[in-house]
């Protein structure tokens, strides 16, 4: 399944770096997500786009930075993380609809960065 | 508010046994539901779905029928394989009141098969 890549798949950083993860969706899609996923814990929303516009930012701390460049692209920029942020991130991609949600309309998820924070 | 339940694992089972994950689901409008499936080190992948009561949804073996009446949308299949094992989502998504389609996830249940 290629329909939604992330780069890199393995980041290790320090809390004193900056870094970006990169989402790339080839379905034509106009919605990305970006999920946050840890151990023992439910799936956690961080952010929505919804043709281009950020639709959603679930009180997500201001050390993750979001941008959405195009409807295909989608990065998230991590400076000064601390190690409770290691976890995988994940991407998102659906149809999007403007101005509203469908329920019908389904999410298909990219392979994950795995972020350790030191 | 939206939410989704699934049983607590792991789920530990032999080869060809039968398999039933239950998850349970309370939503206030006429929410979709799914199931996603997730291998070791991988994303989660979309195993089936079903987008109003009564719909069963369907994929390689596996099954799961939107039941309003009980709020429930339990995974199921006939003859387990060691290549199912992985971790299993159960969801909702609701589009009708927010302006993107919000999903629920349940919280992921293991399912490990013996040769």
């Amino acid at each position: 399944e290629t329909g939604v890549t992330q780069t890199p798949r393995h980041l290790v950083m320090g809390m004193t770096n900056k870094k970006s993860l990169k989402c790339e969706q080839h379905l034509g899609h106009n919605a990305m997500y970006w999920y946050k996923q840890s151990a023992k814990k439910p799936l956690e929303l961080m952010f929505v786009y919804n043709f281009k516009e950020q639709t959603e930012n679930n009180s997500v701390p201001s050390r993750f930075s979001p941008e959405c460049p195009n409807s295909s692209h989608l990065f998230l920029h991590l400076h000064t993380l601390q190690p409770e942020d290691s976890a995988l991130y994940l991407c998102a991609s659906s149809h999007g609809i403007l101005g509203s949600g469908r329920s019908e309309d389904t999410q298909y998820f990219g392979p994950g960065t795995r972020l350790t924070v030191l | 508010g939206d939410s989704v339940t699934q049983m607590e694992g792991p789920v530990t089972l032999s080869e060809e046994a039968f398999l039933t994950i239950n998850c349970t689901y309370t939503a206030t409008g006429y929410p979709s539901l799914f199931w996603y499936v997730q291998y070791p080190g991988e994303g989660l992948q979309l195993l089936l779905k079903a987008t109003k009561a009564d719909d069963k949804g369907s994929n390689k073996g596996f099954e799961a029928t939107y039941r309003k009446e009980t709020t429930s949308f339990h995974l199921e299949k006939g003859s387990v394989q060691v290549s199912d094992s992985a971790v299993y989502f159960c969801a909702l998504s609701d589009g009708l009141r927010y302006n993107f389609n919000k999903f629920y996830f349940g919280s992921g249940t293991k399912l490990n098969v013996k040769p």
